[in-house]
């Protein structure tokens, strides 16, 4: 039974616009969610992160919304670049668990120019 | 550069061999991890080392065998794998603080087929 799920497998956008990025997980013990990025033939590269406390989180082109009443989240970027076509994944972790990361499928974005 | 680097990169063994994938870590974290990567897969977690010591072992067949010697190498050694193992092996590190949330990072992988 999967605890998080990314529903698309896939994104395509037009550079310029908004990329928004979808994950839905069923744990309600999770209190902290992250984004990261892989570009293949390389790892996970970190990109922003929410506490539970908070339902929106800024990091430049990079917005993460979390509407913990829906158990979803969101990343958001705008405008998109080509440079950020690869695979995004959705984690999740709990306090209680010990931090245990639990991933997303992934979704891979591919942005056009 | 990621601060965890992964080696080897690429590995292929037979199913009687022994190897040993080697993780370090440049960060100064004090927590590490291995992770499973398979094909069209989420990223499975095996093991934790936390302060060196094994804090979780996710019902992984013994046939994979972490050691973690210090805060900064992680070892996974592999004996008598079979076809389905074949996948990405990630290591990530983190600083693990009581009570805070801290994001883990994560190696390059090393891609393993097994024949």
């Amino acid at each position: 039974d999967q605890q998080v799920k990314q529903n698309s497998p896939s994104l395509s956008v037009q550079e310029g616009r908004i990329s928004i990025l979808n994950c839905d997980y069923t744990n309600s013990m999770f209190d902290y969610f992250l984004w990261y990025k892989k570009y293949p033939a390389e790892g996970p590269t970190f990109l922003i992160s929410i506490s539970s406390i908070k339902d929106k989180n800024e990091d430049g082109r990079f917005t993460v919304f979390l509407n913990k009443s829906a158990k979803h989240l969101s990343l958001h970027i705008v405008p998109s670049q080509p440079g950020d076509s690869a695979v995004y994944f959705c984690a999740a972790s709990a306090r209680e668990y010990g931090n245990k990361l639990v991933f997303g499928a992934g979704t891979i974005l591919r942005v056009k120019s | 550069e990621t601060g965890v680097t992964q080696t080897p990169r690429h590995l292929v063994m037979g199913m009687t061999n022994k190897k040993s994938l080697k993780c370090e870590q440049h960060l100064g974290h004090n927590a590490m991890y291995w992770y499973k990567q398979s094909a069209k897969k989420p990223l499975e977690l095996m093991f934790v080392y936390s302060l060196e010591e094994r804090v979780e072992n996710n019902s992984v067949p013994s046939r994979f065998s972490p050691e973690c010697p210090n805060s900064s190498h992680l070892f996974l050694h592999l004996h008598t794998l079979q076809p389905e193992d074949s996948a990405l092996y990630l290591c990530a590190s983190s600083q693990d603080r009581q009570g805070l949330n801290q994001p883990q990072h994560f190696g390059d992988g090393t891609r393993l087929s097994i024949l």
